[in-house]
């Protein structure tokens, strides 16, 4: 159970690209769904939360224009990384959680995503 | 603001060698310690989570326990597909960290046969 997607796994393309992730709980409703960025050899970096139906809330210094995050149903998040930079390269990975804000379950994590702009 | 320190950053042992990974935390309350498993190129897998001191969880060879102010995931006779990193994550119970995980470097496990 808590099985989590998320798609492509791996994308290449070239910079002032805008590129769509996916991810999706495949057995279970996720109220809420997070979106984090890691760098290699380091933790993950919360991006934004987001909760059904309604809008992302984006950590201190990520760009909301340059992050756009949907969340319109209870299975699946998206997230497009508009106009990409090579700066934008990274690994992204979302996660999935029931329950709202004050919900101390776990989150499950989808397999990634590697981004890399040239 | 939490902090969560993993220790060692990296551990290196044999097949059959049994050791323990530490995390340690600072929050102002916790109402959750998370353990997950990443292997390289993935996302993290849930092992456990831990909610109040003296808690304990076990999988397999994996045991995870919880104090005041750490946690220890021990490994009993590991096998080299043990090999991974390991992340903990606390979850506040308040503050501006309130609903969201807060993620240790993790340690680096890598079991030789």
């Amino acid at each position: 159970g808590a099985v989590v997607s998320q798609h492509p796994s791996r994308v290449i393309c070239k910079s002032g690209t805008s590129v769509k992730i996916e991810c999706r709980s495949l057995d279970f409703q996720a109220t809420t769904m997070f979106w984090y960025r890691q760098f290699p050899k380091k933790s993950l970096m919360l991006m934004a939360t987001s909760n059904e139906g309604s809008k992302a809330t984006y950590e201190q210094g990520v760009e909301k224009d340059k992050f756009l995050i949907n969340h319109a149903s209870l299975t699946l998040s998206t997230l497009t990384v508009t106009s990409a930079h090579p700066e934008d390269s990274s690994f992204y990975i979302c996660s999935a959680r029931l329950g709202t804000t004050g919900s101390n379950q776990p989150q499950h994590f989808g397999d990634g995503t590697r981004l890399s702009i040239l | 603001e939490d902090q969560v320190t993993q220790s060692p950053e990296a551990l290196r042992l044999q097949e059959g060698e049994s050791s323990s990974l530490n995390c340690s935390y600072t929050v102002s309350g916790l109402r959750g310690l998370f353990w997950y498993r990443q292997d390289p190129g993935k996302g993290p897998e849930f092992l456990f989570t831990l909610y109040s001191a003296g808690e304990e969880k076990e999988k397999e060879r994996l045991k995870a326990t919880l104090t005041k102010k750490e946690s220890f995931l021990h490994i009993t006779a590991p096998k080299p597909e043990d090999s991974a990193t390991y992340l903990c994550a606390v979850l506040n119970a308040g503050g501006t960290s309130y609903g969201k995980l807060t993620f240790g470097q993790g340690t680096i496990l890598t079991v030789h046969p």
